[in-house]
């Protein structure tokens, strides 16, 4: 079974930096998996960040960029601000129609 | 400004059949692909599967065998069938929109949905 995995939680200072990241329980991800990131703040909805691995969706600040890192897909936000505080999740196409998404990360700005 | 909104039973007994419809305003469904997600505090955010337009389908595997999708275009609506249910079915579910390349672009806020007796 394919686990798409993230780090539970992250401590940054404000105006800080952070990485996220998401990689395969087996494998190594590529652009070819099509990374994209969600942030989701409690009671609401995800919103998309970056799609296609680097592509930032309309509207999202520039403090936020998508990379490959080695063997994982990466998130990094640069400058973090108080309400940069949510839960990030990624997800990888797998081919086939199907999705998975990642554990999630737990970011914290203190 | 592209918006969904779920809607559909909050309770359902469990053994029985989880019905959810997303309704689809400022845009036309016509030319996507839309997707149901689920999440709980259990399992995190589950892709659950996505319907074309015209009315094809794919399913998660692990739902495979219990889920049905269907696309009402003249209503600008797409819905998720779930049968035999149990408490492990309990989840705020999302619908989606596909976006150009793999990724979900539009989100409704969630519908939750309880599985108990």
């Amino acid at each position: 079974q394919t686990v798409v995995t993230q780090e539970p939680s992250f401590s940054v200072s404000p105006g800080g930096t952070v990485t996220l990241t998401c990689g395969l329980n087996s494998g190594s991800v590529s652009t070819s998996y099509y990374p994209s990131w969600y942030q989701q703040t409690p009671g609401q909805a995800p919103r998309t960040l970056i799609y296609n691995t680097n592509t930032r969706s309309s509207g999202v600040p520039d403090r936020f960029s998508g990379s490959i890192l080695g063997n994982k897909a990466a998130l990094t936000i640069t400058g973090a601000q108080a309400d940069d505080e949510s839960d990030y999740y990624c997800v990888l196409y797998m081919g086939s129609g199907i999705y998975v998404f990642g554990t999630g990360t737990e970011v914290t700005v203190l | 400004q592209v918006q969904l909104q779920e809607s559909g039973p909050g309770l359902v007994k469990p053994s029985e059949t989880l019905s959810l419809t997303c309704t689809v305003s400022g845009g036309s469904i016509s030319g996507y692909y839309w997707s149901w997600m689920r999440q709980s505090p259990e399992k995190g955010l589950e892709w659950i599967g996505y319907i074309y337009y015209t009315g094809s389908t794919t399913y998660s595997p692990s739902l495979k065998s219990r889920v049905t999708m269907s696309v009402d275009t003249s209503r600008n609506q797409f819905s998720l069938r779930l049968n035999s249910v149990t408490a492990a079915d309990t989840a705020v579910y999302f619908c989606a929109r596909y976006g150009s390349v793999f990724y979900f672009d539009y989100w409704g806020q969630g519908a939750l949905v309880t599985v108990s007796s």
